[in-house]
């Protein structure tokens, strides 16, 4: 059965500070990674997804990688800023030939303090 | 593009009494997915639907949940008898044959006193 786990479970950094964010995920047979970011009382929005042929993905501030054969995946957020604040939600989905069930971490809350 | 819509936003029921939360999908998604996101569970599918057809329903807690989707714009996920162990929130994604991630809606927060 897949696991998926998020550490920290809350960072609190300083305005400027480079920070990782850590997911693993026990079944390295996935089909891609995606992060999440949840604003308090809001949806979803969807960061970056990486399929499960790719090493990296990066949008603006944030990079993420995947290590398959480790079952890990990092967020690297770069030059953090107020606004980044929220919680960020890794999920993997399960292979190809299975359903398109995405299985969520408990994520990470992040406070950016000004 | 208004994204995925649900209502209500906020529903806030007694025990017993039946609960029906309502999902519309980004036009032309012919995914629809129904989560749940609690503290002690996080987010969980329920259920999920391609072309108003049920997929995969394996999620879904017991018989008291029931979902349809009678159209490609149009969902809904019904409680009945609702219990206060349903409190959650509830949310509503959508996603096209092509795209390779779903889109959220914001949610319907669901207490069950």
């Amino acid at each position: 059965k897949q696991e998926v786990t998020q550490i920290p479970a809350a960072l609190s950094v300083p305005e400027g500070e480079n920070l990782v964010l850590n997911c693993s995920f026990t079944d390295s047979a996935i089909y891609n990674l995606q992060w999440f970011r949840q604003d308090p009382g809001k949806g979803l929005t969807s960061l970056l997804l990486i399929q499960s042929s790719q090493r990296e993905q990066t949008s603006g501030r944030l990079n993420a990688s995947l290590d398959k054969s480790s079952g890990r995946s990092t967020l690297y957020i770069a030059a953090s800023q107020p606004g980044d604040s929220a919680t960020y939600l890794c999920a993997v989905r399960r292979g190809m030939d299975s359903s398109y069930k995405l299985i969520f971490g408990s994520g990470t809350r992040l406070l950016v303090r000004p | 593009d208004a994204g995925v819509i649900q209502s209500p936003r906020h529903e806030v029921t007694e025990m017993g009494q039946e609960v029906t939360l309502r999902c519309k999908p980004i036009s032309g998604h012919d995914y629809l997915f129904w989560y749940r996101q609690t503290m002690m569970r996080g987010l969980e599918l329920l259920i999920y639907f391609n072309n108003n057809v049920p997929i995969d329903d394996s999620g879904m807690p017991e018989d008291r949940f029931s979902a349809k989707m009678p159209n490609a714009s149009f969902s809904t996920l019904k409680i009945q008898p609702s219990e206060p162990r349903d409190s959650a929130v509830y949310f509503c994604a959508s996603k096209g044959q092509l795209n390779t991630e779903a889109f959220f809606g914001q949610g319907t927060r669901l207490t069950v006193v």
